[in-house]
C-alpha cells in the first residue's frame, strides 16, 4: 500500500525552531512536497525536494533521503501566523496521469 | 505560484438538489486538475483526476455518478455533486498542474453544506 506518517501534533514558542517529519511508503516515487494550510483556507505549496539534500527558501527548509524514505520540514524563527497545518505528500507517478498522496498533516500550534 | 480559483467559495443547498463548483487556471493551461474533498481536522482525499478532453479518473469508492467532472478546457474544470445529501457536506478543495512532473496549485476551496 500507500501511506505517509508524520506526527499529529507539535508545539513550540515563537522564535524556536521546528522539524516536522515524514516517513512515506509509496510506488512510483517521484518527489516529498511540503503544503501549509490554515484553518478555512486552501493548502499553499511550501517546498519540493526530487532529489537527496536539503533545499532552502526563507526560513523554512526542507530535506529529503529517498534511501530512508524520509524527508523534513524545518521551520526557523517561529512566528505565531506559522500556526497551521502542514502536509507532506509524495508525488506519484503510477499511473498515467500521477498524483500527489497526501500525509494526515501535522498540526503547529505556536505559542507567544 | 500560479493561480488557481474556485466559485464559489461557500454555497448551502438543500437536500436532493445538484451544485456546481468551477475550478479555473488562471495564469497557465492546466493538462490535470484534481478534485479533493477535505472533513475538518483531517487530510485531503482525492476523488478525482480530471484530464482536458477526457474522462475522469476517479479513486476508488467515489461515486462517479454522483460526483460529475467535466473538463472542457485548459483552464476550466467543474465538479457537480448530485442530489446531494448533508452527509456531502464538506470542503473541496480543486488543484491544477502543467505537467505531469509540475508543482499542484490549490484553489481556495468551497465550503458545501447541505441542508
Amino acid at each position: 500500500g500507500q501511506s505517509l506518517e508524520q506526527p499529529s501534533e507539535v508545539t513550540a514558542v515563537e522564535g524556536a525552531i521546528v522539524q516536522i517529519n515524514c516517513t512515506y511508503q509509496t510506488s512510483g516515487f517521484y518527489g516529498l512536497s511540503w503544503y501549509q494550510q490554515h484553518d478555512g483556507g486552501a493548502p499553499t505549496f511550501l517546498s519540493y525536494n526530487a532529489l537527496d539534500g536539503l533545499e532552502e527558501t526563507g526560513r523554512f527548509s526542507s530535506f529529503l533521503s529517498r534511501s530512508d524514505s524520509y524527508g523534513y520540514l524545518l521551520l526557523q524563527e517561529l512566528q505565531m501566523k506559522d500556526s497551521a497545518s502542514y502536509f507532506c505528500a509524495v508525488r506519484s507517478l503510477s499511473g498515467n496521469t500521477g498524483k500527489l498522496i497526501f500525509g494526515q498533516g501535522t498540526t503547529l500550534q505556536v505559542k507567544p | 505560484g500560479a493561480v488557481v480559483s474556485q466559485h464559489p467559495s461557500r454555497v448551502i443547498c438543500k437536500s436532493g438538489t445538484s451544485v456546481k463548483i468551477e475550478c479555473r487556471s488562471l495564469d497557465f493551461q492546466a493538462t490535470t486538475m484534481f478534485w479533493y474533498r477535505q472533513f475538518p481536522k483531517q487530510s485531503l482525499m482525492l476523488m478525482a483526476t480530471s484530464n482536458e478532453g477526457s474522462k475522469a479518473t476517479y479513486e476508488q469508492g467515489v461515486e462517479k455518478d454522483k460526483f460529475l467532472i467535466n473538463h472542457a478546457s485548459l483552464t476550466l474544470s467543474t465538479l457537480t455533486v448530485t442530489s446531494a445529501h448533508p452527509e456531502d457536506s464538506s470542503f473541496y478543495i480543486c488543484s491544477a498542474r502543467l505537467g505531469p512532473t509540475d508543482t499542484q496549485y490549490f484553489g481556495p476551496g468551497t465550503r458545501l453544506t447541505v441542508l
